[in-house]
This record gives structure tokens, C-alpha cells and sequence, in this order.
């Protein structure tokens, strides 16, 4: 079936340093999400992905996905401690369904 | 407003005893999730409804697992009988659903902390 696979599964920076997480599917998406769950908690959206080669940015977040819709980055510039938590890409199983299927995660940890 | 409910938030149990979680979704989403996270296996998609109608339980992990949906804004995750590596966080989330490919945000609950002894 349709997987989500995401690198590396735990990073640890000092405060101040970058900080990328890669997320690559098996298959063509129609869409690709990003979510984060802080330590205890739960998945917060933070953004979707829809056309092919789109860049967003939220401040220090700047999301994009490829031009083949098969794989999407989150990178944040200058990390800081509120950003630790676990960043989740997902995406529709199977083309355009309204199933998600979530990546493993990458956990951030930052050293301040 | 608010969001995603659910309960129990925490539950320890001993093994072989029913366990019902419960879950109320965001007034005027139209689909539900249950989802299962665990270190070992992440977060497993269990069941999704849509519209009160159950359209892919494929993730349910067996038979000692049901969930229903009875109406459009409360669900239930019912294990039966629990056993200790159905320990896990069971987080429900609510989305609204516009139409195939639309691409859908998921909300989720805080989570039922399910420990079995």
C-alpha cells in the first residue's frame, strides 16, 4: 500500500541552528500536509501542499513539495526551543482520498 | 468553539476488561478518524467515517476492536477484550470533507491515554 516515509526520525540542534525534515510517498499525491505535536500533546495542522514545486512559508517554516508530488520538506531557520516537538507530513491514501496517511515523524529536540 | 472531544483522557485498565473511548466531533465536520499512536508503529489510521457511515475500517487492528458512529457528532472505539499491547495514545479526529482530491485538515482531539495492565 501507499507509505510516507520521512527522514531522519530524530534531530537534535542548539538554539539558533537550522533544522530540515524530508518526506518522501510511493506513490503521486494530490496533497501533502504537515502537522506538529508538541511533547504530550496532539497533531496541530500547520499547512497543506497542493500544486507541484509550491513553496510556503510561515516565518522561520518554509514548506515545499516537489515537482513530482511524491516528496515535501519543512525547514525552519534559526530554531528556536518552541520548536521542539514531533513534525508530521502526511498524505491522502491512495491518489485523491480523504484518508490520511501519517510519516513516522521527525522528533526535534533543541539545546538552548 | 470547540474542539474534538474526547474521553477518557487517561485510562488504566486490566487485561481481559472492556475499554469504550469516546469521541465528539467539531459541530459541522463531516468525517471522523480514529488513530492509534504508539512509539513502535507511529500513527496508525484505525477507522474512518464519513457522513455516519463507516468507509475504510482496513486499519482496524482485529476483531476485539469495533467502532460505531450512532450519530453525526459522537463516536465510539470500543476494545473488547483489552490486552496490554493495546496500550496506546487513541486520538479521534474531526475534518470536513468537501469533495475527493480537495485535500482535508484533520483536527484532533488531546487523545485517550490507554494503558492495559
Amino acid at each position: 500500500g501507499q507509505q510516507v516515509m520521512q527522514i531522519p526520525q530524530y534531530q537534535h540542534v542548539q538554539e539558533g541552528e537550522d533544522f530540515t525534515t524530508y518526506c518522501n510517498s510511493s506513490t503521486t499525491l494530490s496533497n501533502i500536509q504537515w502537522y506538529k505535536q508538541r511533547p504530550g500533546g496532539h497533531p496541530v495542522f500547520l499547512i497543506q501542499l497542493v500544486k507541484s514545486g509550491e513553496v510556503k512559508k510561515q516565518k522561520r517554516l518554509t514548506f515545499q513539495f516537489g515537482e513530482a508530488k511524491k516528496n515535501s520538506s519543512l525547514h525552519i531557520t534559526a530554531t528556536q526551543t518552541t520548536d521542539v516537538g514531533t513534525y508530521f507530513c502526511a498524505g491522502p491514501r491512495g491518489g485523491g482520498s480523504e484518508k490520511l496517511v501519517f510519516g513516522k515523524g521527525t522528533k526535534l529536540t533543541v539545546n538552548p | 468553539d470547540a474542539g474534538v472531544i474526547q474521553s477518557p483522557r487517561h485510562e488504566v485498565t486490566e487485561m481481559g476488561q472492556e475499554v469504550t473511548l469516546r469521541c465528539k466531533l467539531i459541530s459541522g465536520h463531516n468525517s471522523l478518524f480514529w488513530y492509534r499512536q504508539t512509539m513502535m508503529r507511529g500513527l496508525e489510521l484505525l477507522i474512518y467515517f464519513n457522513n455516519n457511515v463507516p468507509i475504510d475500517d482496513s486499519g482496524m487492528p482485529e476483531d476485539r476492536f469495533s467502532a460505531k458512529m450512532p450519530n453525526a457528532s459522537f463516536s465510539t472505539l470500543k476494545i473488547q477484550p483489552s490486552e496490554p499491547r493495546d496500550s496506546a495514545v487513541y486520538f479521534c479526529a474531526s475534518s470536513l470533507v468537501m469533495g475527493v482530491g480537495s485535500g482535508n485538515t484533520i483536527y484532533f482531539g488531546e487523545g485517550s491515554w490507554l494503558t492495559v495492565v
